[in-house]
């Protein structure tokens, strides 16, 4: 059974610092997914990673998939409070043709000012 | 990209009725969608895999008459939750990825706020 486990599951930080979110995941995969959710909203697709070494970046959000830890990272630089928000990560896998989801245990990010 | 619609955003209904849940794909075509259960500061856990033209098929623990999917076009995906209890009550999430893109990603509706009193 695929676990898909995310660290730390709360993170608290300061205007201007910088934090990295993990996502370690149990089964092979060569692809991952990120997520923002804001209270009380669906989803919003953050980053499509596609293979071993990939590195995406989107203003001061950065994500990275190493397939053979079994390992993604989400980078963040400079926080400001636009980023407070809950982050998922998800792992494909693939039933009968059909590719499925499992999230992670989600990181409640809170930036402080 | 894609768009996502799903309707209503929000519902509040009494203990043994049955709710009915719209997932629209806008400016696609979704041979396949999905449902998801989100409950308070959880995840996401996938309900079901919707199948235009045939049965859903449901995840482990999750029980298919109580929890009706209707696929009927290729656009429109239905979830009904049947004599709902309070139990029921969650954050319902829907989503449809689009075949003629390549990257497989999922693209996802707004959410249903089910709650039963």
């Amino acid at each position: 059974e695929l676990k898909v486990e995310q660290n730390p599951l709360f993170l608290s930080m300061q205007e201007g610092k910088n934090y990295t979110i993990y996502c370690n995941y149990s089964t092979t995969s060569d692809r991952l997914y990120w997520y923002r959710q804001d209270p009380g909203k669906s989803l919003e697709s953050l980053f499509v990673l596609l293979s071993n070494g990939a590195v995406k970046q989107e203003g001061r959000l950065m994500a990275s998939l190493d397939t053979k830890a079994r390992l993604s990272t989400l980078h963040i630089t400079a926080a400001v409070h636009d980023l407070s928000a809950t982050y998922f990560c998800a792992v494909p896998r693939t039933t009968f043709g059909n590719e499925k989801l499992t999230f992670g245990t989600g990181t409640r990010l809170t930036i402080i000012p | 990209g894609a768009v996502v619609s799903q309707h209503p955003s929000r519902v509040i209904c009494k203990s043994g009725t049955s709710v009915k849940i719209e997932c629209r794909s806008l400016d696609f075509q979704a041979t396949t969608m999905f449902w998801y259960r989100q409950f308070p500061k959880q995840s996401l856990m996938l309900m079901a895999t919707s199948n235009e033209g045939s049965k859903a098929t449901y995840e482990q623990g999750v029980e298919k008459d109580k929890f009706l999917i209707n696929h009927a076009s290729l656009t429109l995906s239905t979830l009904t939750v049947t004599s709902a209890h309070p139990e029921d009550s969650s954050f319902y999430i829907c989503s449809a990825r689009n075949p003629r893109l390549a990257k497989n990603i999922q693209y996802f509706g707004a959410g249903t706020r089910l709650s039963v009193l």
